[in-house]
């Protein structure tokens, strides 16, 4: 049983360029949750997809864009990268359903540096 | 607003009991969530708790008091292993009755060194 695939697990773009992040879910899992995590830092959320629609956003600008697939694997889009966007994007997967606990999955992440 | 404290570093010996501490101040709670984070790598789910009281795992325990908005993981038998980041989340509940998803608030974690 495949847990949370992330790719790439590391990139390096330049200020003003844009990244393009993919994940899949664990099987069985129908929501996705985006999570940055700068260094010595608590994951921050960044927005979460269920059905394909963008259920809840954290305190990121536009900049950042998602996604998500009919087959639940979902994408993160940032555009204009900016130096302090350099950190390790988690993707998160779980079952929104009755009875569970909502336990996150997460994946190795996406380790983004800006230069 | 939504805040979660943890210390942000803390010391043991192997061997010995440590005990991480949370508090909380959020709106809507709907359970505590314990996550292990080494180095470069994904969190690890370690525990729940929606109700007061102690859930115990193994070497891990946890405890709830939804009332002093606190809860700690207590760690025994400390092993060389354990050193790491734990993190502690609250899931809150959503803004609208229209939305069945739940988000997570998160610590900054605590980071937990273990030495000989």
């Amino acid at each position: 049983d495949a847990g949370v695939t992330q790719s790439p697990t590391h990139l390096i773009k330049t200020r003003g360029q844009q990244v393009t992040l993919r994940c899949s879910p664990k099987s069985g899992h129908d929501t996705v949750s985006w999570y940055q995590q700068a260094l010595g830092q608590g994951p921050q959320f960044i927005f979460q997809y269920y059905e394909e629609e963008e259920r809840q956003r954290g305190n990121f600008p536009d900049r950042f864009s998602g996604h998500q697939f009919p087959n639940y694997s979902s994408e993160l889009n940032v555009n204009a990268l900016l130096l302090g966007d350099s950190a390790l994007y988690l993707c998160a997967s779980s079952f929104t359903g009755g009875g569970d606990t909502g336990e996150l999955f997460f994946g190795e992440g996406s380790r983004l540096t800006v230069l | 607003g939504q805040n979660i404290d943890q210390p942000t570093e803390m010391t043991a010996t192997e061997g010995a009991i440590v005990q991480i501490n949370c508090t909380y101040q959020t709106s809507g709670f709907n359970g505590l969530f314990w996550y292990q984070q080494h180095a470069g790598e994904a969190p690890t789910f370690l525990s729940y708790n929606v109700l007061d009281g102690l859930e115990e795992k193994g070497r891990f325990s946890s405890f709830l008091s939804r009332s002093k908005g606190y809860s700690y993981l207590l760690l025994k038998e400390l092993q060389m292993k354990d050193s790491a980041s734990y993190l502690c989340a609250v899931r809150v509940s959503p803004p609208s009755r229209m939305d069945s998803n739940y988000q997570l608030i998160w610590g900054a974690g605590t980071k937990l060194i273990i030495k000989p």
